[in-house]
Protein backbone atom coordinates (compact mmCIF):
# COMPACT_ATOMS: atom_id res chain seq x y z
CA UNK A 1 0.00 0.00 0.00
CA UNK A 2 1.51 3.71 -0.84
CA UNK A 3 2.29 5.50 1.88
CA UNK A 4 3.12 9.34 3.04
CA UNK A 5 4.79 10.82 5.63
CA UNK A 6 5.78 14.25 7.10
CA UNK A 7 7.33 14.33 9.89
CA UNK A 8 7.25 17.83 10.82
CA UNK A 9 3.84 19.18 12.31
CA UNK A 10 4.83 22.63 12.29
CA UNK A 11 7.84 24.54 11.16
CA UNK A 12 8.84 28.44 11.56
CA UNK A 13 10.90 30.14 8.79
CA UNK A 14 11.69 34.35 9.10
CA UNK A 15 10.69 36.33 5.96
CA UNK A 16 12.54 36.18 2.64
CA UNK A 17 14.11 33.03 4.28
CA UNK A 18 14.11 29.77 2.35
CA UNK A 19 12.21 26.54 3.56
CA UNK A 20 12.13 22.92 3.60
CA UNK A 21 9.65 20.88 4.00
CA UNK A 22 9.94 17.08 4.24
CA UNK A 23 8.10 14.04 2.28
CA UNK A 24 8.79 10.59 2.28
CA UNK A 25 6.61 8.12 0.23
CA UNK A 26 6.55 4.40 -0.17
CA UNK A 27 5.25 2.10 -2.78
CA UNK A 28 6.29 -0.50 -4.71
CA UNK A 29 5.24 0.30 -8.07
CA UNK A 30 7.11 1.95 -10.32
CA UNK A 31 4.69 4.47 -12.27
CA UNK A 32 3.79 7.32 -9.74
CA UNK A 33 3.30 10.91 -9.31
CA UNK A 34 4.09 13.11 -6.30
CA UNK A 35 2.45 16.65 -5.47
CA UNK A 36 2.24 19.44 -2.93
CA UNK A 37 -1.04 20.99 -2.10
CA UNK A 38 -1.23 24.25 0.11
CA UNK A 39 -3.94 24.93 2.23
CA UNK A 40 -4.71 28.21 3.88
CA UNK A 41 -6.59 29.02 6.90
CA UNK A 42 -9.63 29.99 4.25
CA UNK A 43 -9.95 25.95 3.51
CA UNK A 44 -9.15 26.01 -0.03
CA UNK A 45 -6.68 23.34 -1.21
CA UNK A 46 -4.65 25.07 -3.92
CA UNK A 47 -2.06 22.80 -6.10
CA UNK A 48 1.83 24.03 -6.05
CA UNK A 49 3.79 21.40 -8.02
CA UNK A 50 4.03 18.06 -9.63
CA UNK A 51 6.87 15.30 -9.74
CA UNK A 52 6.41 12.17 -12.28
CA UNK A 53 8.08 8.93 -10.41
CA UNK A 54 10.17 9.15 -14.33
CA UNK A 55 11.10 12.70 -14.71
CA UNK A 56 14.91 13.13 -14.89
CA UNK A 57 14.89 16.60 -13.32
CA UNK A 58 13.00 17.93 -10.44
CA UNK A 59 10.12 20.20 -10.49
CA UNK A 60 10.47 23.78 -10.49
CA UNK A 61 7.28 25.87 -10.24
CA UNK A 62 8.29 29.93 -9.61
CA UNK A 63 9.22 30.30 -6.07
CA UNK A 64 8.59 26.20 -5.02
CA UNK A 65 10.91 23.46 -6.42
CA UNK A 66 10.52 19.76 -5.36
CA UNK A 67 13.84 18.11 -4.71
CA UNK A 68 13.31 14.54 -5.16
CA UNK A 69 15.28 11.95 -4.61
CA UNK A 70 14.28 8.54 -6.06
CA UNK A 71 16.38 6.22 -4.36
CA UNK A 72 15.58 7.43 -0.88
CA UNK A 73 12.02 8.21 -1.76
CA UNK A 74 12.14 11.72 -0.81
CA UNK A 75 9.94 14.41 -2.59
CA UNK A 76 10.61 17.85 -0.40
CA UNK A 77 9.49 21.27 -1.38
CA UNK A 78 11.66 24.17 -1.19
CA UNK A 79 10.28 27.70 -0.96
CA UNK A 80 12.31 29.88 -1.57
CA UNK A 81 12.30 33.51 -0.70
CA UNK A 82 9.13 33.01 1.82
CA UNK A 83 6.53 35.43 1.74
CA UNK A 84 4.36 36.11 4.82
CA UNK A 85 1.03 34.66 2.76
CA UNK A 86 2.98 31.10 2.51
CA UNK A 87 1.54 30.91 5.58
CA UNK A 88 -0.34 27.89 5.87
CA UNK A 89 -0.71 23.83 5.90
CA UNK A 90 1.43 21.95 3.07
CA UNK A 91 0.18 18.31 2.15
CA UNK A 92 2.39 15.97 0.10
CA UNK A 93 0.83 13.42 -2.17
CA UNK A 94 1.14 10.59 -4.34
CA UNK A 95 -0.67 8.72 -6.91
CA UNK A 96 -0.48 5.69 -9.16
CA UNK A 97 -0.29 6.30 -12.72
CA UNK A 98 -3.18 4.80 -14.64
CA UNK A 99 -4.81 3.94 -11.40
CA UNK A 100 -8.30 5.34 -10.00
CA UNK A 101 -6.56 8.51 -9.40
CA UNK A 102 -6.52 8.66 -5.71
CA UNK A 103 -4.13 10.58 -3.84
CA UNK A 104 -3.07 9.51 -0.92
CA UNK A 105 -1.87 12.41 1.48
CA UNK A 106 0.18 12.81 4.21
CA UNK A 107 -0.95 14.59 7.48
CA UNK A 108 0.97 18.06 6.60
CA UNK A 109 2.85 20.49 7.98
CA UNK A 110 2.01 23.60 9.07
CA UNK A 111 4.09 26.44 7.88
CA UNK A 112 4.22 30.12 9.74
CA UNK A 113 6.00 32.70 8.29
CA UNK A 114 7.73 35.35 10.83
CA UNK A 115 7.80 39.02 9.88
CA UNK B 1 -10.55 31.01 -15.96
CA UNK B 2 -9.86 27.84 -15.62
CA UNK B 3 -11.73 26.33 -12.23
CA UNK B 4 -13.71 24.08 -10.33
CA UNK B 5 -16.73 25.26 -8.55
CA UNK B 6 -18.59 23.95 -5.01
CA UNK B 7 -22.19 24.73 -3.86
CA UNK B 8 -22.74 25.16 -1.44
CA UNK B 9 -19.80 26.75 0.58
CA UNK B 10 -21.36 26.03 3.49
CA UNK B 11 -24.03 23.77 4.74
CA UNK B 12 -25.68 22.75 8.35
CA UNK B 13 -28.65 20.51 8.12
CA UNK B 14 -30.31 17.63 9.94
CA UNK B 15 -29.96 14.17 9.82
CA UNK B 16 -32.02 12.55 7.19
CA UNK B 17 -32.55 15.65 5.08
CA UNK B 18 -31.61 14.97 1.31
CA UNK B 19 -29.11 17.38 -0.12
CA UNK B 20 -26.46 17.57 -2.86
CA UNK B 21 -23.68 19.25 -3.49
CA UNK B 22 -23.00 20.19 -6.94
CA UNK B 23 -19.32 20.31 -8.62
CA UNK B 24 -18.66 22.11 -11.90
CA UNK B 25 -15.20 22.40 -13.80
CA UNK B 26 -14.73 24.36 -17.36
CA UNK B 27 -11.55 22.73 -18.42
CA UNK B 28 -13.05 19.63 -19.97
CA UNK B 29 -11.30 16.91 -17.73
CA UNK B 30 -12.91 13.70 -18.10
CA UNK B 31 -11.48 12.36 -14.41
CA UNK B 32 -13.67 13.85 -11.46
CA UNK B 33 -13.85 12.83 -7.94
CA UNK B 34 -14.85 13.96 -4.07
CA UNK B 35 -12.79 13.69 -0.95
CA UNK B 36 -13.42 14.51 2.47
CA UNK B 37 -11.37 15.79 4.82
CA UNK B 38 -11.24 15.02 8.20
CA UNK B 39 -9.09 16.12 11.60
CA UNK B 40 -6.18 13.02 12.06
CA UNK B 41 -8.01 11.41 9.18
CA UNK B 42 -6.38 13.66 6.53
CA UNK B 43 -8.01 14.09 3.19
CA UNK B 44 -9.88 10.49 1.67
CA UNK B 45 -11.32 9.87 -1.63
CA UNK B 46 -15.43 8.78 -1.55
CA UNK B 47 -16.00 8.27 -5.38
CA UNK B 48 -14.75 9.32 -8.65
CA UNK B 49 -15.08 9.45 -12.04
CA UNK B 50 -13.30 8.48 -15.24
CA UNK B 51 -15.56 9.63 -17.80
CA UNK B 52 -19.82 10.65 -18.35
CA UNK B 53 -21.98 7.83 -17.19
CA UNK B 54 -18.79 6.06 -15.27
CA UNK B 55 -18.36 6.14 -11.59
CA UNK B 56 -16.36 4.11 -9.33
CA UNK B 57 -16.21 4.37 -5.26
CA UNK B 58 -13.30 5.33 -3.43
CA UNK B 59 -11.95 4.47 0.24
CA UNK B 60 -14.95 5.81 1.73
CA UNK B 61 -17.72 6.08 -0.44
CA UNK B 62 -20.59 4.89 2.37
CA UNK B 63 -23.22 6.94 2.87
CA UNK B 64 -22.62 8.85 -0.77
CA UNK B 65 -23.79 8.92 -4.12
CA UNK B 66 -23.12 10.38 -7.36
CA UNK B 67 -23.91 10.79 -10.67
CA UNK B 68 -22.02 12.07 -13.71
CA UNK B 69 -24.57 12.54 -16.86
CA UNK B 70 -22.33 15.26 -18.17
CA UNK B 71 -19.01 15.74 -18.36
CA UNK B 72 -18.68 19.35 -16.78
CA UNK B 73 -20.52 18.41 -13.25
CA UNK B 74 -20.39 15.53 -10.82
CA UNK B 75 -22.76 16.11 -8.18
CA UNK B 76 -22.31 14.57 -4.41
CA UNK B 77 -25.60 13.16 -3.10
CA UNK B 78 -26.43 12.49 0.62
CA UNK B 79 -29.53 10.82 0.64
CA UNK B 80 -29.70 10.15 4.41
CA UNK B 81 -27.34 12.29 6.04
CA UNK B 82 -25.99 11.67 9.24
CA UNK B 83 -23.63 13.23 12.12
CA UNK B 84 -20.68 11.74 11.18
CA UNK B 85 -20.48 13.09 7.53
CA UNK B 86 -20.16 15.99 9.30
CA UNK B 87 -16.67 16.90 6.92
CA UNK B 88 -14.85 19.21 4.64
CA UNK B 89 -15.61 18.60 1.49
CA UNK B 90 -13.91 19.01 -1.96
CA UNK B 91 -14.50 18.11 -5.24
CA UNK B 92 -11.44 17.72 -7.48
CA UNK B 93 -10.56 17.84 -11.25
CA UNK B 94 -7.84 15.73 -12.96
CA UNK B 95 -5.79 16.56 -16.14
CA UNK B 96 -3.12 14.56 -17.84
CA UNK B 97 -0.89 16.74 -19.95
CA UNK B 98 1.69 14.73 -21.04
CA UNK B 99 3.51 13.34 -18.89
CA UNK B 100 2.69 15.32 -16.46
CA UNK B 101 -0.66 14.32 -13.78
CA UNK B 102 -2.62 17.36 -12.14
CA UNK B 103 -5.58 17.35 -9.64
CA UNK B 104 -7.10 20.57 -9.29
CA UNK B 105 -9.05 20.98 -6.00
CA UNK B 106 -12.90 23.12 -5.75
CA UNK B 107 -12.75 25.88 -2.61
CA UNK B 108 -14.33 22.92 -0.46
CA UNK B 109 -18.17 22.48 1.08
CA UNK B 110 -18.22 22.73 4.89
CA UNK B 111 -21.15 20.71 5.82
CA UNK B 112 -22.22 20.02 9.49
CA UNK B 113 -25.11 17.52 10.13
CA UNK B 114 -27.07 18.26 13.47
Amino acid sequence: AQKITQTQPGMFVQEKEAVTLDCTYDTSDPSYGLFWYKQPSSGEMIFLIYQGSYDQQNATEGRYSLNFQKARKSANLVISASQLGDSAMYFCAMNLRGSQGNLIFGKGTKLSVKP
Amino acid sequence: EAQVTQNPRYLITVTGKKLTVTCSQNMNHEYMSWYRQDPGLGLRQIYYSMNVEVTDKGDVPEGYKVSRKEKRNFPLILESPSPNQTSLYFCASREFRGRKDTQYFGPGTRLTVL
